[in-house]
């Protein structure tokens, strides 16, 4: 099983639309987690940090199930702006390892 | 944003010859990281510093040396550069080793 493993999509969504992805990850004993954006030939920026059962910023909602080792991503009333590849995120010991990434595409 | 920068932005080179990537923070962060990330590997750790001197390999780090003599300048030099090192090369830095933030990127061509 790979380290951390996401749904590479694309997912096409329109505008206004509610979207999930999914992240599985194989370190039980990791205890935060992160979800990265990255643009297109951009570097990967923080969009969100998960310490405990889950984070809600905004539009933005991250979940966690430490029991089935998953991570997942909600978006609401998706924006054209919303258009990027979304990065799981799970530390080990002092490093990072990330998952391939799931790209979203929103069309008018 | 987190005071990183790379250089350079972009680069040509030809196999066989040296490459030196720099990556300077203004944060005082104590890590630093290099990764590279290609299509369907997504970014894979090269090496990373946990201090001054103090450095460590990733899971991708043969062909690849590092030095950080200083807090703010962490350099990633590739010996003798070949076509698989083709690549964007992203520099990042934490300070507790969990949150990163992330340099704009060098994207290195080798001929």
């Amino acid at each position: 099983r790979k380290e951390v493993e996401q749904d590479p999509g694309p997912f096409n969504v329109p505008e206004g639309a509610t979207v999930a992805f999914n992240c599985t990850y194989s370190n039980s004993a990791s205890q935060s987690f992160f979800w990265y954006r990255q643009d297109c030939r951009k570097e990967p920026k923080l969009l969100m940090s998960v310490y405990s059962s889950g984070n809600e910023d905004g539009r933005f909602t991250a979940q966690l199930n430490r029991a089935s080792q998953y991570i997942s991503l909600l978006i609401r009333d998706s924006k054209l702006s919303d258009s990027a590849t979304y990065l799981c995120v799970v530390p080990f010991t002092d490093k990072l390892i990330f998952g391939t990434g799931t790209r979203l595409q929103v069309f008018p | 944003d987190a005071g990183i920068t790379q250089s350079p932005r972009h680069k040509v080179t030809e196999t066989g010859t040296p490459v030196t990537l720099r990556c300077h923070q203004t944060e005082n962060h104590r890590y630093m990281y290099w990764y590279r990330q290609d299509p369907g590997h997504g970014l894979r750790l090269i090496h990373y510093s946990y201090g001054v001197k103090d450095t460590d390999k990733g899971e991708v780090s043969d062909g690849y040396s590092v030095s950080r003599s200083k807090t703010e300048d962490f350099l990633l030099t590739l010996e003798s550069a070949t076509s698989s090192q083709t690549s964007v090369y992203f520099c990042a830095i934490s300070g507790d080793a969990n949150e990163q933030f992330f340099g704009p990127g060098t994207r290195l061509t080798v001929l």
